[in-house]
């Protein structure tokens, strides 16, 4: 289902920073740029990164993105219990002619 | 601001057909340069997506279900729907639908609609 690898969990005690990796391959993340998603049970998933490192209107600066090669990452800075949620990377895959999405990574706050 | 709201049964029969439309409010299907398209989501796993399709209806489907998956649009109405036969209990999942654009891992989501098969 899904073809973008991601760490199953990340956690963090309040104000620490967390990161978490997106692994993929030539055909996405390699040729292509990376979106990051915040999805909340029982809501729409939210964009918080695009463009690999871009930030939508509203997100605050402790969400950063990046990319190397067919990898992405994504910190988070200060953590705060608000950001409990789970996480996902996303790219256009070349080959199936659609997005493709990471496994997703579960953020807890200690 | 632009709303998607799925709607269709949540339950459905394994062997059946699921089938789901997407109301699409504050924009329009017609004349833009988006796609629209339907993501789901299985109980504890990951975001996987199901296809496209275009104003004009030209399709783009995932191989793993192309031969079972089928979206069509009216833009007369201003919603397009999926059909996926002969389900299983593995096709069991939140289903989104969501406008997207070619090219890009952009999705703008609806809320996401439960669909269990089970007997």
């Amino acid at each position: 289902q899904s073809v973008l690898t991601q760490p199953p969990s990340a956690s963090g005690t309040p104000g620490q920073r967390a990161t978490i990796s997106c692994s993929g391959s030539r055909s996405n993340i390699g040729s292509n740029t990376v979106n990051w998603y915040q999805h909340l049970p029982g809501t729409a998933p939210k964009l918080l990164i695009h463009t690999n490192n871009q930030r939508p209107s509203g997100v605050p600066d402790r969400f950063s993105g990046s990319k190397s090669g067919t990898s992405a990452s994504l910190a988070i800075s200060g953590l705060q219990s608000g950001d409990e949620a789970d996480y996902y990377c996303a790219a256009w895959d070349d080959s199936l002619d659609g997005p493709v999405f990471g496994t997703g990574t579960k953020v807890t706050v200690l | 601001q632009l709303q998607l709201q799925e709607s269709g049964p949540g339950l459905v029969k394994p062997s059946e057909t699921l089938s789901l439309t997407c109301i699409v409010s504050g924009g329009s299907i017609s004349g833009s340069s988006y796609y629209w398209g339907w993501i789901r989501q299985p109980p504890e796993k990951g975001l996987g997506w199901i296809g496209s399709i275009y104003e004009t209806g030209s399709t783009y489907y995932n191989p793993s279900l192309k031969s079972r998956v089928s979206i069509s649009v009216d833009t007369s109405k201003n919603q397009f729907s999926l059909n996926l036969n002969s389900v299983t209990a593995a096709d069991t999942a939140v289903y989104y639908c969501a406008r997207l654009v070619f090219g890009s891992p952009y999705v703008d989501w609806g809320q996401g609609t439960l669909v269990t098969v089970s007997s």
